[in-house]
């Protein structure tokens, strides 16, 4: 079973609307960590935030905003005014906290789209 | 210059033939991974190794092999090269701690013909 879902496989906006990505999970360790990434089209991957379990705090960063909710297993992240330098494909993870390897489960990935 | 380097960055192969992907870090990080990235699939783990002497495999290690030369360095070995290797690559670190996020290379685009 997929630990990471990202149903959205492709999102388009036009400039200045927000958008929101989801990605739900799936784990039976009580300690884990969530992250998002961002692949730009030049292919790399960027970190963009990291939530653990225990804080439950929605975090915001200038546009960008997290919505972690245990309860429905959902670490949701929106774009507020979106522009065309936010078009890339982006990646949810999961580390759970009783792999000591650190390994991450990645979700498939939204690609969004910010049209002029 | 990039904390996470990746050699090379684009190559073209042929079925049979072994090839190599080389990642260096500068960040001083113990962990090291090895992803590959297929279209619909995200990133997968291949192998990550949590110093010079302790590997391990990921979800899909079949048909690949890696080398961690030094702290800073973790080698892909494609033994025999088929056309479904044929993926971006890449490598990541990140410090002991289970909590710390990965840092990742640029990638390599291998296409096996």
């Amino acid at each position: 079973a997929q630990k990471v879902t990202q149903a959205q496989t492709e999102i388009s906006v036009v400039e200045k609307e927000d958008v929101t990505l989801d990605c739900v999970y799936e784990t039976r360790d009580t300690t884990y960590y969530l992250f998002w990434y961002k692949q730009p089209p030049s292919g790399e991957l960027v970190f963009l935030i990291r939530r653990n379990s225990f804080d439950e705090q929605n975090e915001i960063s200038g546009r960008y905003s997290w919505n972690f909710q245990k309860s429905t297993s959902s670490f949701n992240f929106t774009i507020t005014a979106s522009q065309v330098v936010d078009s890339a494909v982006y990646f949810c993870a999961l580390s759970e906290a009783r792999n000591t390897g650190n390994q991450f489960y990645f979700g498939t990935g939204t690609s969004l789209t910010v049209i002029p | 210059d990039a904390d996470v380097t990746q050699t090379p960055r684009n190559r073209i192969t042929k079925t049979g033939k072994r090839i190599m992907l080389e990642c260096s870090q500068t960040k001083g990080h113990d962990r090291m991974y090895w992803y590959r990235q297929d279209p619909g699939l995200g990133l997968r783990l291949i192998y990550y190794s949590f110093d010079v002497k302790d590997i391990n495999k990921g979800e899909i290690s079949d048909g690949y092999s890696v080398s961690r030369q030094a702290q800073a360095k973790f080698s892909l070995s494609l033994e025999s090269a088929i056309p479904n290797q044929t993926a971006l690559y890449f490598c990541a670190t990140s410090e002991r701690a289970i909590y710390n996020e990965q840092f990742f290379g640029p990638g390599t685009r291998l296409t096996v013909l």
